[in-house]
């Protein structure tokens, strides 16, 4: 049963438009939210981060939203640049912080 | 570079051949994990471990086991590998606060003939 969800596999976005990637969850257990990066042939990096208590996260040209009522949370980039093609796999612990469920990504394009 | 190295970082190996993937760090940290990534899957956790020789079961566990004798090594085997275990597969470490994030390796790609 997939507790973390991308419905999305993919998204094409203009260069110096905004990207929004969407993740739902299931488990009102989470107590944090991470977005994570991966390139081809390398593992996942590290982008951002939303503890349950905030709505909103901000960093440079990247921004995690979170709804909890509706279990939803979304990363905006703005502007895209082809750079931040890859794909994007939202993330959230559980078992005091330990175990990692991951969704199942969407792969973004930014066109020149 | 969050100081881990995954090794081999390409393998191929045959069906009922035993397989060990070696993870180590240079950070000293106590968490470690196993993740394989499949397409329509993501990433999804196999084992993990909390300090030397403390170790526990993921999501997908079945077919594989761990050991983690020093904590700058943690190893995924793979008894007797199948065709379903093809896959990419990542180590990570975390921090000991609890809100930290995962840092991954750059993975190995296992393809099981």
């Amino acid at each position: 049963d997939q507790q973390v969800k991308q419905n999305s596999p993919s998204l094409s976005v203009q260069e110096g438009r905004i990207s929004i990637l969407n993740c739902d969850y299931t488990n009102s257990m989470f107590d944090y939210f991470l977005w994570y990066k991966k390139y081809p042939a390398e593992g996942p990096t590290f982008l951002i981060s939303i503890s349950s208590i905030k709505d909103k996260n901000e960093d440079g040209r990247f921004t995690v939203f979170l709804n909890k009522s509706a279990k939803h949370l979304s990363l905006h980039i703005v502007p895209s640049q082809p750079g931040d093609s890859a794909v994007y796999f939202c993330a959230a612990p559980l078992n005091t912080g330990n175990q990692f469920y991951f969704g199942t990504g969407t792969s973004l394009t930014v066109i020149p | 570079d969050a100081g881990i190295t995954q090794s081999p970082r390409h393998k191929v190996t045959e069906t009922g051949t035993p397989v060990t993937l070696r993870c180590h760090q240079t950070e000293n940290h106590r968490y470690m994990y196993w993740y394989r990534q499949d397409p329509g899957h993501g990433l999804r956790l196999i084992h993990y471990s909390y300090g030397v020789k403390d170790t526990d079961k993921g999501e997908v566990s079945d077919g594989y086991s761990v050991s983690r004798s020093k904590t700058e090594d943690f190893l995924l085997t793979l008894e007797s590998a199948t065709s379903s275990q093809t896959s990419v597969y990542f180590c990570a470490i975390k921090r000991s606060r609890e809100d930290s994030p995962l840092h991954f390796g750059n993975g190995t790609r296992l393809t099981v003939t």
